[in-house]
């Protein structure tokens, strides 16, 4: 049982690229997450999806986009790349219901 | 915004020893979670209060909840080295429509060492 699957592990992008981070997750969640977490501020939510075919904007969502086309896949993208996208980024899901969530572990992309 | 302050910052103590920490938040909650992070890696669910809850168990963890004074606290007895991490509170808006789909807002977590 894999749990969430992040990829890339670790990424470094000129600004102004693009790229899309995969998350994967083999426990048949409804409800997906992307967060991202930076020095002194926690973890702050970027996307989120309660389904399939399902995404909603969280506290933090300029700059990047999302798409869960498949119910095990949360997909985060970002179509020019600015170093103040410079951080370490987590997906996460759960079950319905109040559970707690299963965490990736992380994807560290600068921006230079 | 952040939701949850936890306090103290950071907390250093001795194997064996007991380790408390604190967070406040500053809205309703349906409930409140608590996550550790090892350096480098993702964070890991620790354990989950309802909000028509006032304390809980599991293994070495203890969790209360005060919901009047919008605070709970974690403690670690008989603490081990393995337990150096940091640690976060988590919120669930308490919204009865059920549309804060459980989104958590964080804050910013206990850095926690245990010397042996």
């Amino acid at each position: 049982n894999a749990g969430v699957t992040q990829t890339p592990k670790f990424r470094v992008l000129k600004t102004g690229q693009s790229m899309t981070l995969l998350c994967a997750q083999d426990m048949n969640h409804e409800y997906m997450y992307w967060y991202r977490q930076d020095p002194g501020m926690g973890l702050r939510l970027i996307h989120y999806s309660v389904g399939e075919g399902t995404t909603a904007k969280g506290e933090v969502p300029d700059g990047y986009n999302v798409s869960r086309l498949k119910k095990q896949n949360f997909l985060l993208g970002l179509e020019s790349a600015a170093p103040s996208q410079t951080s370490v980024y987590f997906c996460a899901s759960r079950m319905a219901g109040g559970t707690g969530y299963t965490f990736g572990s992380g994807t560290r992309l600068t921006v230079v | 915004s952040q939701q949850g302050e936890e306090d103290p910052q950071a907390l250093s103590i001795q194997e064996g020893e007991n380790a408390t920490m604190n967070c406040s938040y500053k809205t309703s909650i349906n409930n409140l979670q608590w996550y550790r992070q090892n350096s480098g890696r993702g964070l890991v669910h620790l354990i989950l209060i309802r909000s028509n809850e006032r304390e809980k168990h599991s293994g070495r963890l203890r969790v209360t909840l005060d919901t009047s004074k919008k605070s709970s606290s974690l403690l670690i007895t008989a603490s081990r080295a393995a337990d150096t991490a940091s640690y976060f509170c988590a919120t669930a808006g308490g919204n009865a429509g059920g549309t804060s789909y459980g989104k958590l807002t964080f804050g910013q977590g206990t850095i926690l060492t245990v010397h042996p």
